[in-house]
């Protein structure tokens, strides 16, 4: 089956930790992103990539780093940095870069809290 | 600037009963828009999106959505819920072409209750 699968479902970090959040798809897609969501908001987003070894800032990158070595492979570390890491985690991917009235295919998410 | 405002944050209706999520947004070009449905701890799924073409979406699940340009909505409507139609709904505005995924912007989401 095609689709995005993210690793693990929950995470538990300790403060003070580094985390890395993964992020596979087999869509063939260019394009990867990664979004936030606290209760109650919408999606933010943290870092999107439009091709391999290429990424951008989103509108919350600080306290986030990503890395774009493989095309089906995104992942998010969250770092010691990020003063309020606890929330939903959504990896998305869509088919090119050139057009953002493509469809976002979404992940199941990780859900990270910090102890 | 894009901005897309959901006017509900929760919405409770019977099931069999018509359901309306309501979606304005403000776009200084003509945008793409789109509804998700995200049902307790799972991803986002397309339900509709409009680009265009017809103002009349039809997506999947019997939803549909009607783009009225000159009220600024995107309203999402179903005729008769169902139970399992219980879940959050973004709304979505995307601006069209060549654009920065930064502007895409997602709605707070409404919380859609069915009662039994």
């Amino acid at each position: 089956d095609g689709g995005i699968t993210q690793s693990p479902k929950y995470l538990f970090r300790k403060e003070g930790q580094n985390v890395t959040l993964s992020c596979e798809q087999n869509l063939n897609h260019d394009a990867m992103y990664w979004y936030r969501q606290d209760p109650g908001q919408g999606l933010r987003l943290i870092y999107y990539s439009q091709i391999v070894n290429d990424f951008q800032k989103g509108d919350i990158a600080e306290g986030y780093s990503v890395s774009r070595e493989k095309k089906e492979s995104f992942p998010l570390t969250v770092t010691s940095a990020q003063k309020n890491p606890t929330a939903f985690y959504l990896c998305a991917s869509s088919i090119g870069f050139k057009d953002t009235t493509d469809t976002q295919y979404f992940g199941p998410g990780t859900r990270l809290t910090v102890l | 600037a894009q901005s897309v405002t959901q006017l509900d944050s929760h919405v409770s209706v019977s099931e069999g009963t018509p359901v309306l999520l309501r979606c304005n947004y403000s776009s200084s070009y003509s945008p793409s828009l789109f509804w998700y449905v995200q049902h307790p701890n799972k991803g986002l799924q397309l339900l509709l999106k409009y680009t265009s073409a017809a103002t009349l979406v039809k997506g999947i699940n019997g939803f549909e959505a009607e783009f009225k340009k000159s009220e600024t909505s995107f309203h999402l409507t179903k005729p008769s819920a169902h139970m399992s139609d219980a879940a959050e709904y973004f709304c979505v505005v995307s601006p069209p072409g060549y654009s920065s995924a930064s502007k895409i912007i997602f709605g707070s989401g409404t919380r859609l209750s069915i009662r039994p």
